[in-house]
């Protein structure tokens, strides 16, 4: 299975736009790019995906590299309601059993 | 709609002692699924359905039962509880399973074994 790479951690203000990259260099050319992110004490809960163009929905934006080697979650303006662990996952041949979770990147969002 | 509800929200058991966690959806979707979640850790796929009647492995199935009689219900049974199997477990679901669906999450059950 192709895998994701994210930085452990990340630290934005309030209101300031957030940026989470993710490398998956090793991703093929059916896999979709999903985000998810985990609020403390909570489940998983879907933000975006894509495949080769650019998304953008009411939570977030996703910006995917020409090469789909990296792709970056863009929050345009934090609110502390945003701090969580965001999980960057690729899903491809064989759906969603194959949904596979790293440890993700934790967003702390400073007031 | 409710999406996906579990319960309960909180069990302890005793080493040995089976239990049930219940997960129900109401938005008829055919996949299914159980993770579970250790301190500090992603998500890893115990068992899963693609829909009523059909069943199969995840990534953790060891010492974990389950079974799909229905499209809205996907229960978890414990056989014989050990303390290894303390973690938060997550049941999640998705129109077909495919790979351009988005999955939806219950809220947990957090389950310590003593």
């Amino acid at each position: 299975d192709a895998k994701t790479t994210q930085p452990n951690s990340m630290e934005s203000n309030e209101e300031e736009p957030v940026h989470l990259p993710c490398n998956h260099s090793t991703i093929s050319g059916t896999d979709y790019i999903h985000w998810y992110r985990q609020l403390p004490s909570q489940g998983p809960e879907y933000v975006i995906h894509g495949l080769t163009s650019n998304v953008n929905n009411r939570m977030a934006s996703l910006a995917i590299a020409e090469d789909r080697k990296s792709s970056t979650l863009i929050l345009h303006r934090a609110t502390l309601r945003d701090a969580a662990v965001y999980y960057c996952i690729l899903t491809g041949q064989g759906g969603s059993e194959k949904l596979v979770f790293g440890k993700g990147t934790k967003l702390t969002v400073n007031p | 709609n409710a999406g996906v509800t579990q319960t309960p929200k909180f069990q302890v058991l005793k080493t040995g002692q089976s239990m049930t966690l219940q997960c129900a959806q109401d938005m008829n979707h055919e996949y299914m699924s159980w993770y579970r979640q250790d301190p500090g850790m992603g998500l890893r796929l115990i068992h899963y359905s693609v829909g009523a009647g059909i069943t199969d492995q995840g990534e953790v199935p060891n010492g974990y039962n389950v079974s799909r009689s229905t499209t809205e219900d996907f229960p978890l049974r414990l056989l014989s509880a050990a303390p290894s199997q303390t973690s938060v477990y997550f049941c999640a679901s998705s129109p077909t399973g495919g790979s351009n669906q988005p999955q939806h999450f219950g809220d947990g059950t957090r389950l310590s074994i003593l």
